[in-house]
């Protein structure tokens, strides 16, 4: 089993709220993403990071911001959530180190409905 | 264009019966292709890794295969239980920088019937 951890699991929420998704790891991960994931859809990254107080936008276009000021945590803020923000969103984490055939460890997501 | 394109897209297979899963990709140039397995509700767990130089790796009742020549791999799952109904993902990650970018497909829905 991966130790890392998101919360909340499930999150309901009206327009124009604040929001913060946490995720935090007790492997010792450099590397840290988050990805979107619709039903069907393959998963997008939308941010990841290299280690401590670095943060870099992923693939796919998302007004979400993220922040690593520890090894362990990294969690993903939207300052003002609208239904296109409806998602699962999966955090996750990999040793990082390059070169190596990474493999991801991935938490058990938070699915979040904006109404 | 590096796709990942992952076939059937759903697939009711009965307890006990075998089944095959497809994963072709147009990655250039290729590092490695893992196969995930996300149960309902839950992330990704890596199955099994593919290089290059790999054409067959099992784990348990799951066996994958790669042929790079082709750009196809799959995975076959033995003698299926209840449990083995997920959605499996096809990740290909290229050799384009030295952290590598993934290429995720959309996943087959396996579904296990007793």
């Amino acid at each position: 089993e991966a130790d890392i951890y998101q919360t909340p699991r499930y999150l309901v929420i009206g327009t124009g709220k604040k929001i913060t998704l946490e995720c935090s790891q007790t492997m010792g991960h450099d590397k840290m993403y988050w990805y979107q994931q619709d039903p069907g859809m393959e998963l997008h990254l939308i941010h990841y990071s290299y280690g401590v107080n670095s943060t870099e936008k992923g693939d796919l276009s998302s007004e979400s911001t993220v922040s690593r000021i520890r090894t362990e945590h990294f969690p993903l803020t939207l300052e003002s959530a609208r239904p296109s923000h409806t998602s699962q969103y999966l955090c996750a984490s990999s040793e990082g180190q390059r070169g190596a055939l990474e493999k991801l460890f991935f938490g058990s997501g938070t699915q979040l409905s904006v109404l | 264009k590096n796709q990942v394109e992952q076939s059937p897209q759903s697939l009711i297979i009965l307890e006990g019966k075998n089944c095959t899963l497809q994963c072709n990709y147009t990655v250039s140039p290729f590092s490695n292709l893992r196969w995930y397995k996300q149960d309902t509700g839950r992330g990704p767990v890596s199955l099994t890794i593919m290089t290059f130089s790999e054409n067959t790796k099992s784990n348990g009742r799951y066996t994958a295969t790669l042929d790079a020549d082709t750009k196809q791999s799959s995975l076959h799952i033995t003698a299926s239980q209840l449990s083995d109904s997920a959605s499996y993902i096809c990740v290909v990650s290229d050799r384009g920088s030295t952290l590598g970018r993934l290429y995720f497909g959309r996943g087959t829905q396996l579904t296990v019937w007793p």
